[in-house]
């Protein structure tokens, strides 16, 4: 099933901070967040295993609360560079599917001057 | 290395045309995938391989095949086009698929219209 990612779009002025969101319904083995601008491919930001970790990516960080099944992605003092389409993905605990990762629908950040 | 190479990067198909979507990668990793991208949608799952010789379905499988022969290549067919098959196909791969060298590297896209 599907991961819901929320806002589904954001603007910001460059130095703003944003924070995007990535809840499921099934119980989670990890989730990936994923960049990806227009025209290009995804590109792999991190990767937070279930444990309740959080972790960093030069000003980009994301935590994962397996308990509510939801990871958020923060952007600190936003950059230009910053802009595209963030998407996460979903590997669920066990079962079938636990080798497919479920992107969400994305979320479209724009980074203004 | 080069990655995960994908071939051709844009195509015109007629409907109930065949063709096979090219995907290689140098990493030696275990773990390939197909995507298909449309707009509003998000990344949908079509295929999936864990290793040479084993592939599954993912989400959307209807009208394409795959096969893993080597660890390098998969393959995506499309066995007769239709004009919903119009989309971006992504071929991606990871080097395990669990613990944290799961992530995943994409290819650049094939670009595939229908008509």
């Amino acid at each position: 099933q599907q991961p819901v990612q929320s806002p589904q779009a954001v603007i910001l002025r460059e130095g703003e901070d944003a924070v995007i969101n990535c809840s499921s319904s099934k119980a989670l083995y990890s989730v990936h967040w994923y960049r990806q601008k227009h025209g290009e491919a995804p590109v792999f930001l991190m990767i937070l295993l279930k444990g309740g970790e959080q972790k960093g990516h030069e000003k980009i960080s994301a935590s994962f609360n397996e308990k509510k099944q939801q990871s958020s992605l923060y952007l600190t003092a936003s950059q230009l560079s910053y802009s595209g389409t963030y998407f996460c993905g979903t590997k669920p605990a066990a079962g079938a599917g636990s080798y497919q990762l479920t992107f969400g629908k994305g979320t479209k950040l724009s980074v203004i001057p | 290395n080069a990655g995960v190479t994908q071939t051709p990067k844009f195509q015109v198909l007629k409907t109930g045309q065949s063709m096979t979507l090219q995907c290689a990668q140098d990493m030696n990793h275990e773990y390939m995938s197909w995507y298909r991208q449309d707009p509003g949608m998000g990344l949908r799952l079509i295929h999936y391989s864990v290793g040479a010789g084993i592939t599954d379905q993912g989400e959307v499988p209807n009208g394409y095949n795959v096969s893993r022969s080597t660890t390098e290549d998969f393959p995506l067919r499309l066995l007769s086009a239709a004009p919903s098959q119009t989309s971006v196909y992504f071929c991606a791969s990871s080097y395990s698929t669990s613990g944290p060298n799961g992530g995943y590297t994409f290819g650049s896209g094939t670009r595939l219209t229908v008509v």
